[in-house]
């Protein structure tokens, strides 16, 4: 069966500072890979999204990066923290051209002070 | 352009009744699904209706879609303390037919609470 991993579940970092978050899938080979960022108590804003390794495209303009490293690894970044980054931050992989279900990590709870 | 909002944005109701939520969106669509999130947690899919699709059931769950208005709605039927949860509609990026590789929009979803 297919899994997602995602870590940290929580980070507090101080503005000015870089990201790493990691997510992982796996079980399933070439899956598409979705960051989302969720602010409080509001809906979900894709921010980027990758059909295949270093693949990356980007639906916001923003303080962050996102890499493929690896077919199941999707990592997101940023070299300098701000303050309006804080935020949940949810992984999801799909399959296909038309994905009919994403499955969701359990996401990361950034706060940037 | 905004895509899938849903109202109301809150609901409260006992145990047993049933629970109402609907989404509205802008654009053509391939599908629309529907998500749940439990506090702090990440989204699970509910269910998906296609836009050939009036009506769908999956247990207690019944959607509905009606493309000629641009919505849908989800009904949760004898709700138990446990479905309390936002529930997101989703609806893919594309016009109708094209390629979206899964590029959802969410719409700032529902917060059920059910009371025991």
């Amino acid at each position: 069966s297919q899994t997602i991993h995602q870590w940290p579940a929580t980070l507090v970092q101080p503005v000015g500072s870089p990201l790493s978050l990691e997510c992982t899938v796996e079980g399933t080979s070439n899956p598409n890979l979705y960051w989302y960022r969720q602010a409080a108590g509001r809906g979900l804003q894709l921010l980027f999204y990758s059909v295949g390794i270093g693949q990356i495209s980007s639906e916001v303009p923003q303080n962050l990066s996102a890499s493929r490293p690896q077919d199941r690894q999707f990592i997101l970044s940023s070299k300098k923290l701000l303050l309006s980054d804080s935020g949940f931050y949810l992984c999801a992989w799909g399959k296909g051209e038309t994905n009919e279900k994403l499955f969701f990590g359990s996401g990361t709870q950034l706060s940037v002070l | 352009s905004q895509q899938g909002e849903e109202d109301p944005q809150a609901l409260s109701i006992q145990e047993g009744e049933n629970a109402t939520m609907n989404c509205s969106y802008k654009t053509s669509i391939n599908n629309l699904q529907w998500y749940r999130q439990n506090s702090g947690r990440g989204l699970v899919h509910l269910i998906l209706i296609r836009s050939n699709e009036r009506e769908k059931h999956s247990g207690r769950l019944r959607v509905t879609l009606d493309t000629s208005k641009k919505s849908s709605s989800l009904l949760i039927t004898a709700s138990r303390a446990a479905d309390t949860a936002s529930y997101f509609c989703a609806t893919d990026g594309s016009h109708a037919g094209g390629t979206s590789y899964g590029k959802l929009t969410f719409g700032q979803g529902t917060i059920l609470t059910v009371h025991p």
